[in-house]
C-alpha cells in the first residue's frame, strides 16, 4: 500500500538557518503530494502541495519538488523564523489506489522549533 | 469565523462512557471525515463520508460510529471509551475533485482523555 516517510524531529534551528525535512513516498499509481503544517494548539493546514512529476509547490517561502525519480518531496525554506515552528507533515493522496484520491496518507510528522 | 469546527475542545470521559464529538463546517463541501492524531504516528483516518447517504470506514473504524446529519455536520461516536482511544481528534472537509489533488480543510482538535 500506499506510505509516506519523513524525516524524524525534533528538528531546531537558528533564525535565518536553511531549512530541509526529507519526504519520500511510495505509492502504487500517480500520486498528488503535499506539505501540511500543524501551528501549535491548532488543526493541520495546508502549506503547499504538486499534483504532478516536476512540479514545485511553493507558499511562505517554503518550496518543494515533486521528483518522480527519486519518489522524494523534500521541504525546503532559505531562511527559517521563529514563527515557523510547528509541526510539518508529509502527505499523499493516490487517485488510482484502491482508496482514491480523497485518501490522504501522512508521514509522521516534523516537528521544527527555530530559536532567536 | 473558522471554516470548520469541531466541539468540544477538550474532554475527560472515563471508561466505559459513550461520547460524541461534532464536527460542522460553512465550506459547502460534500466530503468530510474523521482522523485522529497520537504522537509518532501522524494521522489516521477513522470514517469519512462523501455525502448524506454515503459513509465509508477508514483504517481504524473500530470502536467508533458516525452520523452525517446534513452536508454541513459530521458526528464522531465512541460508543464505550477505553484509554487507548485518547488522542487528538480531527474533522476536515474537501470539496469533490476531479483528478487528485484536492486539499483538506482540518478543523482545531477536539483532545479526549480516556480515564
Amino acid at each position: 500500500g500506499d506510505s509516506v516517510t519523513q524525516m524524524e524531529g525534533p528538528v531546531t534551528l537558528s533564525e535565518e538557518a536553511f531549512l530541509t525535512i526529507n519526504c519520500t513516498y511510495t505509492a502504487t499509481g500517480y500520486p498528488s503530494l503535499f506539505w501540511y503544517v500543524q501551528y501549535p494548539g491548532e488543526g493541520l493546514q495546508l502549506l503547499l502541495k504538486a499534483t504532478k512529476a516536476d512540479d514545485k509547490g511553493s507558499n511562505k517561502g517554503f518550496e518543494a519538488t515533486y521528483r518522480k525519480e527519486t519518489t522524494s518531496f523534500h521541504l525546503e525554506k532559505g531562511s527559517v523564523q521563529v514563527s515557523d515552528s510547528a509541526v510539518y507533515f508529509c502527505a499523499l493522496s493516490d487517485l488510482y489506489s484502491g482508496a482514491g484520491s480523497y485518501q490522504l496518507t501522512f508521514g509522521k510528522g516534523t516537528k521544527l522549533s527555530v530559536i532567536p | 469565523d473558522a471554516d470548520v469546527t469541531q466541539t468540544p475542545r477538550n474532554r475527560i470521559t472515563k471508561t466505559g462512557k459513550r461520547i460524541m464529538l461534532e464536527c460542522s463546517q460553512t465550506k459547502g463541501h460534500d466530503r468530510m471525515y474523521w482522523y485522529r492524531q497520537d504522537p509518532g504516528l501522524g494521522l489516521r483516518l477513522i470514517y469519512y463520508s462523501f455525502d448524506v447517504k454515503d459513509i465509508n470506514k477508514g483504517e481504524i473504524s473500530d470502536g467508533y460510529s458516525v452520523s452525517r446529519q446534513a452536508q454541513a455536520k459530521f458526528s464522531l461516536s465512541l460508543e464505550s471509551a477505553i484509554p487507548n482511544q485518547t488522542a487528538l481528534y480531527f474533522c476536515a472537509t474537501s470539496d469533490q475533485g476531479q483528478g487528485g489533488g484536492e486539499t483538506q480543510y482540518f478543523g482545531p482538535g477536539t483532545r479526549l482523555l480516556v480515564l
